[in-house]
């Protein structure tokens, strides 16, 4: 039973324009949210995090929102370049463990 | 820091075949997480060691599966014997260990592609 879901499998979206990437988890006791970006052949590297406590934090050009009683987290990328071109993971955290999600692979269009 | 190694990065084997994973993590690091990443269910974490000792490893598939992180600088992941069904990315990932208990932001390795024919 999946915990943490990504619905979209895949993206893509127009450089410059904004890129909405979307979570859904079903365990209400998580606090801590993440999201990590990956490449091709490479590790996943972390991107942003959110606490419970917060329902926004932003770093730059991403914006991660958490809606909790929807239990649904979404990152917005604005504006997407093509560097941002990856799979990107969601992850949540309620103990000391972090569940993934299956991933979305965005693809950012020059 | 050269972050969190590991070997080999690519593995083919054949069913039946032991196959060992290495992963050194980053220096200072008290936390060590072995993970697993497929298609169907993206990356589940199969065990993680607190200063060396293995904390959980509800995770792990099968007997077939053991770890062990035997100082604070090497970790290895065992499948014996291997199956098709165990082909997969398998990452290493380490972290700090936050003042109020528990890991820090984990950082990953590059990942062992295991293919088992």
């Amino acid at each position: 039973d999946q915990q943490v879901k990504q619905n979209s499998p895949s993206l893509s979206v127009q450089e410059g324009r904004i890129s909405i990437l979307n979570c859904d988890y079903t365990n209400s006791m998580f606090d801590y949210f993440l999201w990590y970006k990956k490449y091709p052949a490479e590790g996943p590297t972390f991107l942003i995090s959110i606490s419970s406590i917060k329902d926004k934090n932003e770093d730059g050009r991403f914006t991660v929102f958490l809606n909790k009683s929807a239990k649904h987290l979404s990152l917005h990328i604005v504006p997407s370049q093509p560097g941002d071109s990856a799979v990107y993971f969601c992850a949540a955290s309620g103990t000391y463990k972090y569940i993934f999600g299956t991933g979305t692979r965005l693809k950012v269009l020059a | 820091d050269a972050g969190v190694i590991q070997s080999p990065r690519h593995e083919v084997t054949e069913m039946g075949q032991e196959v060992t994973l290495r992963c050194k993590p980053i220096s200072g690091h008290d936390y060590l997480f072995w993970y697993r990443q497929t298609m169907m269910r993206g990356l589940e974490l199969l065990i993680y060691f607190n200063n060396n000792v293995p904390i959980d490893d509800s995770g792990m598939p099968e007997d077939r599966f053991s770890a062990k992180m035997p100082n604070a600088s090497f970790s290895t992941l065992k499948i014996q014997p291997s199956e098709p069904r165990d082909s997969a990315v398998y990452f290493c990932a380490s972290s700090r260990a936050l003042l109020a208990g528990g890991p820090d932001t984990q950082y990953f390795g590059p990942g062992t592609r295991l293919t088992v024919l």
